[in-house]
């Protein structure tokens, strides 16, 4: 299996909306509601933001958004603030296993 | 709070073995599921493997089936991870993190701090 395909970056201006696609395949992302998304600060642990395709955790902005359609999973992130900068890391079950996407480098002009 | 409290930072030979440990804080350990997830510098996040607190039982990516072993204490509330016959390859962050709620869902909750494993001759 080989792991979910997302853009190595993706760049805004604060206040813009981004979205970041995470393609995958019928046998995971397309398979399963089972997709999340983490904000990664390089030197930290990674953080849960999307869980369920579409749901946020307790405390995490609602400016966070997740979809799905067939085997591509996106992320939207609106009103961008500086502290968005970061690298998103999508993840989806896979029957037995869980893949994550190569990551998405997220800079805020 | 729920605190994930990891060991730290190993250097090994090729061909050696490593076990990081994860100790938990803040929950009942035995109630939700442990994953380990590493990051090879540069590179994006790998899943690895997971283990039921509770019964002991475990899952393992195919990748590294045969090489990685995850135990747990739950006297000491602490989730091991051992990878053996290490590789150049196998320099990276390793991270224990705790399942989203009582299922095997691999929504990855809590994170620990991470332990830098780095592998040179």
């Amino acid at each position: 299996q080989s792991a979910l395909t997302q853009p190595a970056s993706v760049s805004g201006s604060p206040g813009q909306s981004i979205t970041i696609s995470c393609t995958g395949t019928s046998s995971d992302v397309g398979n399963y509601n089972l997709v999340s998304w983490y904000q990664h600060h390089p030197g930290k642990a990674p953080k849960l933001i999307i869980y369920e395709v579409n749901k946020r955790p307790s405390g995490v902005s609602n400016r966070f958004s997740g979809s799905k359609s067939g085997n591509t999973a996106s992320l939207t992130i609106s009103g961008l603030q500086a502290e968005d900068e970061a690298d998103y890391y999508c993840c989806s079950y896979a029957g037995s296993n869980a893949l994550f996407g190569g990551g998405t480098k997220l800079t805020v002009l | 709070q729920v605190q994930l409290v990891q060991s730290g930072a190993e250097v090994k030979k090729p061909g050696a073995s490593v076990k990081v440990s994860c100790k938990a804080s803040g929950y009942t350990f035995t109630d939700y599921y442990m994953h380990w997830v590493r990051q090879a510098p540069g590179q994006g996040l790998e899943w690895m493997g997971w283990i039921n607190p509770r019964t002991g039982n475990t899952g393992y990516e195919q990748k590294f089936q045969g090489r990685v072993t995850v135990t747990r204490d739950t006297s000491i509330n602490t989730a091991y991870m051992a990878l053996s016959s290490l590789r150049s390859d196998d320099t990276a962050v390793y991270y224990c993190a705790r399942d989203h709620d009582g299922g095997l869902d691999f929504y990855f909750e809590c994170w620990g701090q991470g332990t830098l494993v780095a592998v040179s001759s």
